[in-house]
């Protein structure tokens, strides 16, 4: 079935470092999404991609749609300690479920 | 935006009772909702699939007997949790989609503690 790599895993870093995410898949997606999930909460959508080589921002937040639909990355630029969270990826292929990646942990030293 | 309503937020009951968690879209109807279960420091399972009027659709695994769901309406979908016993303590989240390929909006989801 369709699987989604995302890295990295965790990171720590300083407050005010940029911070880089990607998920890669070996199927193609129609749609990218990015959510962010806090402690108790649920996931909220950040920012959603439609087409390949599509590039959003979010405030201080882009994203991109790889041009081979495999792939998708999320920036963070100017860390705050609000940042911190889960982050999640997410693809559908026109009319199918989602498929979630395993989450980038952000932890952020101030 | 879209709102995404869901209820309780933490449910603590004895084994054996039945529990129901509801979940609306508060500013939209929603053509599909989904119900996800996520363990600690993990991603969110996929559990089942509704559409308003329809029976759902579960994924394998998923006992359908056990996780009943209702989408009586394109604003109300409730997931009803038969004879809970503690092995279904878990974090419950139901999302919400406008029509298809739209982006799913989530619940604050509902912790499940069963003792």
């Amino acid at each position: 079935g369709q699987q989604l790599n995302q890295s990295p895993q965790s990171m720590f870093i300083q407050e005010g470092e940029d911070v880089s995410m990607n998920c890669t898949s070996s199927s193609i997606f129609n749609t990218w999404l990015w959510y962010k999930q806090e402690p108790g909460e649920g996931p909220v959508l950040l920012i959603a991609l439609y087409k390949a080589g599509e590039l959003t921002s979010n405030g201080r937040l882009t994203a991109q749609f790889g041009i081979t639909r495999k792939d998708s990355f999320l920036n963070i630029s100017a860390s705050i300690p609000s940042d911190v969270g889960i982050y999640f990826c997410a693809g559908r292929l026109y009319g199918n479920k989602l498929v979630f990646g395993a989450g980038t942990i952000l932890r952020v030293k101030s | 935006g879209a709102v995404v309503s869901q209820h309780p937020s933490w449910v603590i009951c004895k084994s054996g009772t039945s529990v129901k968690i509801e979940c609306r879209s508060l500013d939209f109807q929603a053509t599909t909702m989904f119900w996800y279960r996520q363990f600690p420091k993990q991603s969110l399972m996929l559990m089942a699939t509704s559409n308003e009027g329809s029976k759902a659709t579960y994924e394998q695994g998923v006992e359908k007997d056990k996780f009943l769901i209702n989408h009586a309406s394109l604003t109300l979908s409730t997931l009803t949790v038969t004879s809970a016993h503690p092995e279904d303590s878990s974090f419950y989240i139901c999302s919400a989609e406008m029509g298809a390929n739209q982006p799913q909006h989530f619940g604050d989801g509902t912790r499940l503690s069963i003792l």
